[in-house]
């Protein structure tokens, strides 16, 4: 089966930091750009940071530069998501994103994990 | 950042009816635009990209349109299952990439 698996969410005190990851499973993991994306309680959705297959290229947020850092690992087929300095506005479901891999294709996504829940509270 | 708005930001249908949702973009994006599906606990699905294409597995009820600045997506025949919140995605800017505000579909 196709898909996205994240983990490593949970409750964190503000100013914490945190660790999410993304296994993908039943596709070739290292040719797609990856992405994540978070949803505050309620809320719409908000880009976060992508990475393209190699790890050469790495974009983010302008909410996020300097406190999430973004990486992969292509021989565990993972994704992560190094997250410091939280904050309480950080509160949201973070989803794994995957990019298709179509020639010309823009940055949408095709494949979305169930998502984590990040809590960020005192 | 380019600024996506959407509307209605909520609106109420029936089954069977047609449903048309906008999204204007605050700049010319070409049709650098996705649409996505939403239910309540789920993630995203997506629906339609580059403004017009079908994603595969997407009923043909769904459709989308328009290019530059303005955009529709469009439920010809309303079904149970359509009632959720709609996104539409801009990628013309890839950073940032930005969302619509949502629209929820809701049952008349």
């Amino acid at each position: 089966e196709v898909q996205l698996v994240e983990s490593g969410g949970g409750l964190v005190k503000p100013g914490g930091s945190l660790r999410l990851s993304c296994a993908g499973s039943g596709f070739n993991f290292n040719i797609y750009t990856m992405s994540w994306v978070r949803q505050a309680p309620g809320k719409g959705l908000e880009w976060v940071s992508s990475i393209i297959k190699s790890g050469t290229y790495i974009a983010y947020g302008e909410s996020f530069k300097g406190r999430f850092t973004i990486s992969r690992d292509n021989a565990r087929n993972s994704l992560y998501l190094q997250m410091n300095s939280l904050r309480a506005d950080d509160t949201a479901v973070y989803y794994c994103a995957r990019v298709p891999d179509t020639p010309h294709a823009g940055l949408y996504f095709d494949l979305w994990g169930q998502g984590t829940l990040v809590t960020v509270s005192a | 950042a380019i600024q996506l708005t959407q509307s209605p930001s909520s609106l109420s249908a029936s089954v069977g009816d047609r449903v048309t949702i906008t999204c204007r973009a605050s700049q010319d994006i070409s049709i650098a635009l996705a649409w996505y599906q939403q239910k309540p606990g789920k993630p995203p699905k997506l629906l339609i990209f580059d403004a017009t294409s079908l994603e595969s597995g997407v009923p043909s009820r769904f459709s989308g349109g328009g290019s530059g600045t303005d955009f529709t997506l469009t439920i010809s025949s309303l079904q149970p299952e359509d009632f959720a919140t709609y996104y539409c995605q801009q990628f013309h800017s890839y950073v940032p990439l930005t969302f619509g505000g949502g629209t929820k579909v809701e049952i008349k």
